[in-house]
């Protein structure tokens, strides 16, 4: 199975500073087709995981643009350019080209 | 509204079984495909399940092949998730999911249910 290993697990971040969380995979996430398949999620408490990026770096409809995927092959970043109150959650890599398709253990992102 | 509204899950037995259902309203269910995924009490997310828009294809994780079988009743705008042979360790809540452009992998994971609380223990 492909191994997604983020860091750091935890963050506290002061409003309106920057965050950055690292996935690091296994195996590449190269397709054939040219698209390499990473997504980032986040769960906010009490609500279910909220799909923010896809395909590396393409935001879903509704995610702010303070949310940036980017990376290649194996190594993977969600930045956030300015933490904001309600980004607080638990932040998930998942790989969806290998099966079974498998998230990365979570990076718990608290406010300060 | 597009919505997905999982069914009550329980407390079952170890060795018993449940079957989950998920209501798809305000968008057609059988153009897409969908999946399941499930959070242990105090752990992270596991891709549990999916299956083609068509229902011909399904795929299970190794951890629950042979126990846990997804199906889909696109008639009924209703996915299942039959559990059978449960163990301690199926103890999770299950989220329904919409699959948004899965032609290749898993899709996009753009719409969650708000998720059902199986406890599996004697």
């Amino acid at each position: 199975d492909v191994v997604l290993t983020q860091a750091p697990l935890s963050l506290s971040v002061t409003p309106g500073q920057p965050a950055s969380i690292s996935c690091k995979s296994s195996q590449s996430l190269l397709h054939s087709d040219g698209k390499t398949y990473l997504y980032w999620f986040l769960r906010r408490p009490g609500q279910p995981p909220q799909n923010l990026i896809h395909e590396v770096s393409g935001r879903l409809s509704g995610v702010p643009d303070r949310f940036t995927g980017s990376g290649s092959g194996t190594e993977f970043t969600l930045k956030i350019s300015r933490v904001e109150a309600e980004d607080v959650g638990v932040y998930y890599c998942m790989q969806g080209i290998h099966l079974p398709w498998t998230f990365g253990q979570g990076t718990q992102v608290e406010i300060k | 509204e597009e919505q997905l509204v999982e069914s009550a899950g329980g407390l079952v037995q170890p060795g018993g079984s449940l079957r989950l259902s998920c209501v798809a309203s305000g968008f057609t269910l059988s153009n897409y495909a969908m999946a399941w995924v499930r959070q242990a009490p105090g752990k992270g997310l596991e891709w549990v399940s999916a299956i083609a828009d068509s229902g011909d294809d399904t795929f299970h994780a190794d951890s629950v092949r042979g126990r846990l079988t997804i199906s889909r009743d696109s008639s009924r705008k209703t996915l299942f998730l039959q559990m059978d042979s449960l163990r301690a360790e199926d103890t999770a809540v299950y989220f329904c999911v919409r699959r948004l452009k899965a032609t290749t992998g898993s899709g996009i994971f753009d719409l969650w249910g708000q998720g059902t609380l199986v406890t599996v223990s004697s």
